[in-house]
């Protein structure tokens, strides 16, 4: 049992670059969704994907923050023109089908903006 | 949005004692969820209880669910310093089926 990888952990960048986050879920789950986390608080739901498909984006925080997962197996989580108010944890999580069921978070993806 | 209200924010209590940590909740939901997560990491999943259930225990975990009072709460007996952690409770909402939805947490702190 691998569990969900996120890479990078880690990822500094100065304002106005963009970022690209990889999650790779655990195999047999098809659903994968992303998360924000900022320091003391709880998780916030930003998209999820059923297989390939992206069945929830409305609560991604700007037009600047896309996700794909193109062969229903990994997922990218990308921002662009990055702002320092992104500085946050970026986690993943997956699960298997049903959406009533336990979700798998990976360590997580922390990013500071400068 | 935040769904979940975790009380209290910050709990220190020495090991072996029980720490409680409750959370109030405002929609229909279809379960509530415990979470564990270490300085800076991954949540780590507890225990799942859905809306029918009102008790579910894991080894020295205990948690209930109130749908009337939209409140749950998480029970760990005989604490120990590998239980300091937050803990978040976070609800599937009915309508939706998908997004957990978390509270801000609560900090515990065991001393030995």
């Amino acid at each position: 049992d691998t569990g969900v990888s996120q890479d990078p952990r880690h990822k500094i960048t100065k304002r106005g670059q963009n970022v690209t986050f990889r999650c790779d879920p655990i195999s047999e789950h098809n659903r994968l969704y992303w998360y924000r986390q900022t320091l003391g608080q709880g998780p916030e739901f930003l998209t999820y994907f059923q297989n390939e498909a992206q069945l929830e984006k409305s609560r991604l925080l700007s037009d600047r923050f896309s996700a794909e997962r193109p062969k229903g197996s990994f997922s990218t989580l990308e921002i662009q023109r990055t702002e320092q108010g992104d500085s946050a944890m970026y986690l993943c999580a997956s699960s298997t089908p049903g959406g009533k069921e336990t979700q798998y978070f990976g360590p997580g993806t922390r990013l500071l903006v400068l | 949005s935040q769904q979940g209200e975790e009380d209290p924010q910050a709990l220190s209590i020495q090991e072996g004692e029980n720490a409680t940590m409750n959370c109030s909740y405002k929609t229909s939901i279809n379960n509530l969820q415990w979470y564990r997560q270490n300085s800076g990491r991954g949540l780590v999943h507890l225990i799942l209880i859905r809306s029918n259930e009102r008790e579910k225990h894991s080894g020295r975990l205990r948690v209930t669910l109130d749908t009337s009072k939209k409140s749950s709460s998480l029970l760990i007996t005989a604490s120990r310093a590998a239980d300091t952690a937050s803990y978040f409770c976070a609800t599937v909402n009915s309508n939706s089926g998908y997004a957990l939805n978390f509270g801000k947490g609560t900090s515990l702190l065991v001393t030995p």
